[in-house]
């Protein structure tokens, strides 16, 4: 079946360090990917979607590019903040199931100043 | 932008309740999800609703029921609340066309004493 795997946190990072959170799937077909940020005591907001191959998603100076040759969407920021402290989570949509989202199990990110 | 309103963020019940979580949307938005969410065990599915009156049982349906009688709001109920069932739960909506995400609520922390 359809799965999503992250790499576990925490990761702690300082201010103004790359980031990357590396996200892999497994699926049939060609899924939508998705990337979810949590932050403390809140829902999940959508950070950013690709569709097909070779998309590269991007808000907030986050980016990920939906790589098909290796099943992946890793995330990725140049110069985080403190402020993106927060749980980060990719999900895959394979488009058939009435829109239904595969989580990965979350990554926690905390970044100090 | 998508709202996607939850009646509480917090609630505080005891064993044996009958317990209601609302959720409303104002996107009319086909799609509706009730997840629950505990640490070490990420998001899980416990009931969608794919248009009015449609639904269907996610990963995790036992011991809950859902209602969409519009299709703005859809309703979790717990019909006799145990303390297992102590979680934060988040309600999330969709468009019903290929490729869209779900838009997520700020949860609700349930407490069941």
């Amino acid at each position: 079946g359809n799965s999503v795997t992250q790499m576990e946190g925490p990761v702690t990072l300082s201010e103004e360090a790359f980031l990357t959170i590396n996200c892999t799937y497994t699926a049939t077909g060609y899924p939508s990917l998705f990337w979810y940020v949590q932050y403390p005591g809140e829902g999940l907001q959508l950070l950013l979607k690709a569709t097909k191959a070779d998309d590269k998603g991007s808000n907030k100076g986050f980016e990920a590019t939906y790589r098909k040759e290796t099943t992946s969407f890793h995330l990725e920021k140049g110069s985080v903040q403190v402020s993106d402290s927060a749980v980060y989570f990719c999900a895959l949509s394979d488009g058939i199931d009435r829109g239904k989202l595969i989580f990965g199990q979350g990554t926690e990110l905390s970044v100090k100043p | 932008d998508v709202k996607v309103t939850q009646s509480s963020r917090y609630l505080v019940k005891r064993t044996g309740e009958k317990v209601f979580l609302e959720c409303v949307q104002d996107m009319d938005h086909e799609n509706m999800f009730w997840y629950r969410q505990d640490p070490g065990l990420g998001l899980r599915l416990i009931y969608f609703s794919y248009d009015v009156k449609m639904k269907e049982k996610g990963d995790i349906p036992e011991g809950y029921s859902v209602s969409r009688e519009k299709k703005e709001r859809f309703s979790l109920i717990l019909e006799s609340a145990s303390t297992n069932q102590t979680s934060m739960y988040l309600c999330a909506s969709r468009r019903q066309t290929s490729n869209q995400p779900q838009h997520f609520g700020d949860g609700t922390r349930l407490s069941i004493l």
